[in-house]
């Protein structure tokens, strides 16, 4: 699995868009981009993710440049209930090994 | 839907003592990892095994055991436990789809070893 770089932490006022970026220099063709967000201690939860075309759900957006190497996690109107540490992953789809980094630690401040 | 079901969720251990943790997904995964948490940490690979029978490790195996005799279970052992650790111990599955596998995490387990 390639290795991603992400800022260890971001802040973000309550209703605005958090734009939250993640750099994967070193994808392969057959790897992903995934973004989790964990709650406090609880299991780390699934939000999105893409190939290559940018990708749109209802909790967030995933925008991928068109070289693949970064991509950004948008969460359009954030609310404290966002606050959260965000890890983005990209592993292939017959990947078994998938590691984590230390993600990055939003705070939504009122 | 269970989904991925972790077992105990709490346990205190001295040092030296063993003990299982215990991990089923209803999911029909062949992915299942293990992964611990520090305090204030990204979480660490354990081990991870792609399907019954088959298990490798990740990045911190080491005090760790793993079996997986079936699809459903994916049992950690921690053998002479020591207080390095004490860690939060997520399991996890995912599919092997080639769509796309989502990792679906459990609840979690709290050990902490004195």
């Amino acid at each position: 699995d390639a290795k991603t770089t992400q800022p260890p932490s971001m802040d973000c006022a309550e209703g605005r868009a958090a734009n939250l970026p993640c750099n994967h220099s070193t994808i392969s063709g057959n790897e992903y981009v995934y973004w989790y967000r964990q709650i406090h201690s609880q299991g780390p939860q699934y939000i999105i993710h893409g190939l290559k075309n940018n990708e749109t759900n209802e909790m967030a957006s995933l925008i991928i440049t068109e070289d693949r190497k970064s991509s950004t996690l948008i969460l359009p109107h954030a609310t404290l209930r966002d606050t959260a540490v965000y890890y983005c992953i990209v592993r292939a789809t017959n990947a078994g090994k998938s590691t984590f980094g230390d993600g990055t630690t939003l705070t939504v401040k009122p | 839907n269970a989904g991925v079901t972790q077992t105990p969720k709490f346990r205190i251990l001295k040092i030296g003592q063993s003990m299982t943790l215990q991990c089923t997904q209803d999911m029909n995964h062949n992915y299942m990892y293990w992964y611990r948490q520090d305090p204030g940490m990204g979480l660490k690979l354990i081990y991870y095994s792609v399907g019954a029978g088959i298990t490798d490790k990740g990045e911190v195996p080491n005090g760790y055991n793993v079996s997986r005799s079936t699809t459903e279970d994916f049992p950690l052992r921690l053998e002479l436990a020591a207080p390095s650790q004490t860690s939060v111990y997520f399991c996890a599955s995912s599919s092997d789809s080639f769509s796309g596998n989502t990792i679906y995490f459990g609840e979690g387990s709290w050990l902490t070893v004195v």
